[in-house]
């Protein structure tokens, strides 16, 4: 079945790089997500990334997948106070229902 | 451009109320979904609907739970009656079908029942 996880916190200084891991079950996921949530908003598309790639980057974004182990990362570079959120993985299996499973969520916490 | 509407942003009812919740996806997007977002079980899918038609509401926790997409640019989700255990965030969200197409998300709609 299908099941997201994430761990639930991550706290980094200004000026460091983060990185928000995330692990799958379901092989035959074929698109990976990272969205962004902010206190009292919606959900942001960050990036995505297809089940065919190990590696997409965007400006201080840079997703890495691997896919034996099925485990899913988004590292943010420079992270600014800004980027303080919480972060959700989510997953469209190749068969199956076309909508996102989502993970629990990673709360990022930036210190200045 | 506008993004996927919902209304209304906040609502506080009492319990045993009926609640409405509604949705505008993005014009020309045919596929459009709800969720729900609590602390406890995190974002969870409730229905979708594909060019109007509802594909998959094995989400929907209960017979207090509707929802209907009466044409290609409006979509109610109705409970009835309220509980407080209904209190969430519901959000909804609008693509073009097709496995790779990006999911836009609403601000939400913040639910309170008292």
């Amino acid at each position: 079945g299908e099941d997201v996880e994430q761990s639930l916190f991550l706290s980094v200084r200004e000026g460091d790089s983060s990185v928000i891991n995330c692990t799958y079950t379901d092989s035959s996921s074929t698109y990976l997500y990272w969205y962004k949530q902010e206190p009292g908003a919606g959900l942001q598309l960050l990036t995505y990334i297809f089940s065919n790639m190990d590696m997409k980057q965007d400006q201080r974004l840079t997703v890495l997948l691997n896919k034996k182990d099925k485990h899913l990362s988004l590292r943010i570079a420079d992270t600014q106070t800004g980027d303080s959120a919480i972060y959700f993985c989510a997953e469209i299996l190749e068969t199956g229902r076309r909508a996102l499973t989502f993970g629990s969520g990673t709360r990022l916490q930036v210190q200045p | 451009d506008a993004g996927v509407i919902q209304s209304p942003r906040h609502e506080v009812t009492e319990m045993g109320q009926e609640v409405t919740l509604r949705c505008k996806p993005i014009s020309g997007h045919n596929s459009l979904f709800w969720y729900r977002q609590t602390m406890m079980r995190g974002l969870e899918l409730l229905i979708y609907f594909n060019n109007n038609v509802p594909i998959d509401d094995s989400g929907m926790p209960e017979d207090r739970f509707s929802a209907k997409m009466p044409n290609a640019s409006f979509s109610t989700l109705k409970i009835q009656p309220s509980e407080p255990r209904d209190s969430a965030v519901y959000f909804c969200a609008s693509s073009l079908s097709g496995i790779g197409n990006t999911i836009y998300f609403g601000e939400g709609s913040w639910l309170t029942v008292v």
